[in-house]
């Protein structure tokens, strides 16, 4: 079983901060693979950026990395240079490596970025 | 490059009706997941549909049913609906071989059950 825990239920951040949405999570698997999305108002779920457990160095794409800490099971999201398009939903999500399909997700972390 | 499209956008259907939900994977990608995301909560698998067959299922009943094509898009069948069938339903779409790739998502389809 995996399981996914955000705890942030909101967040407000200036524009052009740096803004850090945690994500823990518990799983049985030796080998997963975690993930980042993005939900604005319209609904659509939007790839951010994807960590494998056993990819050594931390994943970043653009103004997103992903802070890894395998021991403690967090898997952290941080927004460099907040923009006033960040404000959104965001979702932390787990997976096992043989099949990508049956994505856990957390509760959510909604971000509000103010001017 | 065409992204995961869904139809329709909205639907409205009365508790006991039945209800199909359309899915187009994005181009390259053959495998097709849809999961139920009601208000305020994060998404929940349904299933999974790979080579036209469902690969894995979530905790649904059997009311839950779906259905891949050739062509490798997929329907979602809702048998008896119930109020607590009113969410927004979105299909994710990957590659079968690609271990590392992200699932791309749809814009959704927002059911109300009446």
């Amino acid at each position: 079983a995996q399981k996914i825990t955000q705890t942030q239920p909101g967040m407000f951040v200036q524009e052009k901060e740096a803004v850090t949405l945690d994500c823990t999570y518990d799983t049985s698997d030796q080998s997963y693979g975690l993930f980042w999305y993005k939900q604005p108002s319209s609904g659509e779920m939007i790839f951010l950026i994807y960590q494998g457990s056993y990819d050594e160095q931390n994943a970043t794409e653009g103004r997103y990395s992903l802070n890894f800490q395998k021991a403690r099971k967090s898997a952290n999201l941080v927004i460099s240079a907040s923009q006033l398009g960040d404000s959104a939903m965001y979702f932390c999500a787990i997976g096992p490596t043989d099949s990508w399909g049956k994505l856990q997700f957390g509760a959510g972390t909604q971000v509000v970025v103010t001017p | 490059d065409a992204g995961v499209t869904q139809s329709p956008t909205h639907l409205i259907k009365t508790r006991g009706q039945q209800v199909t939900l359309r899915c187009s994977p994005k181009s390259g990608h053959d495998t097709v997941s849809w999961y139920q995301q009601a208000l305020g909560q994060g998404p929940q698998f349904i299933f999974q549909y790979y080579e036209e067959e469902e690969r894995q299922r979530g905790n649904f009943p059997d009311r839950f049913s779906g259905h891949q094509f050739p062509n490798y898009s997929s329907e979602l069948n809702v048998n008896a609906l119930l109020l607590g069938d009113s969410a927004l339903y979105l299909c994710a779409s990957s590659s079968g071989g690609d271990r590392v790739g992200g699932q791309y998502f749809g814009p959704g389809t927002r059911l109300t059950v009446t």
